[in-house]
Parts: C-alpha cells; structure tokens; sequence
C-alpha cells in the first residue's frame, strides 16, 4: 500500500524555522513530491526528492530518507504567506498512475 | 502556454442533475487525472488516463465516467449528482517519465443540493 502520513496542522511564528514530517507505507516508489496549496488555490510544486537527503531552495529545502519511508519539508525565515497547506505525494514505481497525495499539513504562521 | 483550465470555475446543481467538468492542457501531456478534495481528506484520485483511448479508475470513481478521445482534453462527467459528490475537483497534467511534477488547474467548486 501507500499510506502517506501527515500532521494535519502546525503553527509556527514569522521568521522562524518549520519542519514538516512526511511519513509513508509504500511497496516501492520513485521519489517523493512537495506541493503548497493556499486556500481557494490549486496546488503548486515545490520540491523533488528521489535521492536520499537534503534538496535546498532558498527558504525551503526537502530532505528524503528511504530506507526509513521518512521526508520532511523544511520553511526558513518564515513569512506570513507561507501560512498554506503543504502536501506530500507519492511518486508509485509503476510510473503509470498518478501521484499519491497525503491528506497534507496546514501551517499557520503567526505575528 | 495556458497549462491546465477547468471549466466551470464554480457549479451548483440538484441531486440528480447531470453535468460535465471540462479540463484541457496544452503541454502535450499523456497523463491526466482528476482528484476531489473534501476537508480532511486531502486529494483523492477519481479517475486517470494515461494517453489518448486509455482510462482507468483511481480510489473513488463511483459515479463519475471519463473518456480520453485527444491528448488535450478529459472531461469528467457526474450522471446523476448527489450530496456527497460535493466537493473541490481539481484535474492535473503530467508528462511521461519519472521525476515530471504534476500540474494542476485551477478547480471546479460543484455544490450539490
């Protein structure tokens, strides 16, 4: 199977550091997405990781562990717009189905 | 590139009205698919194709078709709306291959009464 689990809400204050968790069940896999949805919005891509560990894009960086079904997104100097839902998803091997979404992680980002 | 559009933006309908959720992109994607969101259950897949004359069913298609005659469109059609296929629906695009991130259009808000 592939269960993917998330915290269902974070709250974190403006400039600081957020580690959102990432957890998965998966018979196999190709790597593993980041997306942001603002409310009202669609999803939109933010990271990529196939290889394990820490993929860097400016404030946010994507880190993989396979052998232990394990990622987490990581948000720098947090901003009053990162406050969204940020969603993990599964890529499945057979490179044939779409991804697999976790429910996903709404972050508020407070004054 | 215009990338992935749903029409409509919003729809309210009565149980048992039809309709169809129209969804185009113009990035010669092969994989399509359709997802609804609901509060608290995150994005689940109705429906998928992977090319032209193939479709298949994702982890909630009761009550939903889908048919895939050109590479651009995938339409998904309610036959008989009801409450609980109120929802978000979103459509997204992929190219063929690993590591292509999934595109997503803007959402159809479909209100069910």
């Amino acid at each position: 199977g592939q269960n993917i689990d998330q915290p269902t809400e974070m709250t974190a204050t403006e400039g600081a550091i957020v580690q959102i968790n990432c957890t998965y069940q998966t018979s196999g896999f190709n790597g593993l997405f980041w997306y942001q949805q603002h409310a009202g919005e669609a999803p939109t891509f933010l990271s990529y990781n196939v290889l394990d560990g820490l993929e860097e894009k400016g404030r946010f960086s994507s880190f993989l562990s396979r052998s232990k079904g394990y990622s987490y997104l990581l948000l720098k100097e947090l901003q009053m717009k990162d406050s969204a839902s940020y969603l993990c998803a599964a890529e499945p091997i057979s490179g044939n189905t779409p991804l697999v979404f976790g429910k996903g992680t709404r972050l508020s980002v407070i004054a | 590139n215009a990338g992935v559009t749903q029409t409509p933006k919003f729809q309210v309908l009565k149980t048992g009205q039809s309709m169809t959720l129209q969804c185009a992109q113009d990035m010669n994607h092969e994989y399509m698919s359709w997802y609804r969101q609901d509060p608290g259950m995150g994005l689940r897949l109705i429906h998928y194709s992977v090319g032209a004359g193939i479709t298949d069913q994702g982890e909630v298609p009761n009550g939903y078709n889908v048919s895939r005659s050109t590479t651009e469109d995938f339409p998904l059609r309610l036959l008989s709306a009801a409450p609980s296929q109120t929802s978000v629906y979103f459509c997204a695009s992929r190219d063929r291959g690993a590591r292509e991130t999934q595109y997503f259009g803007p959402g159809t808000r479909l209100l069910v009464l």
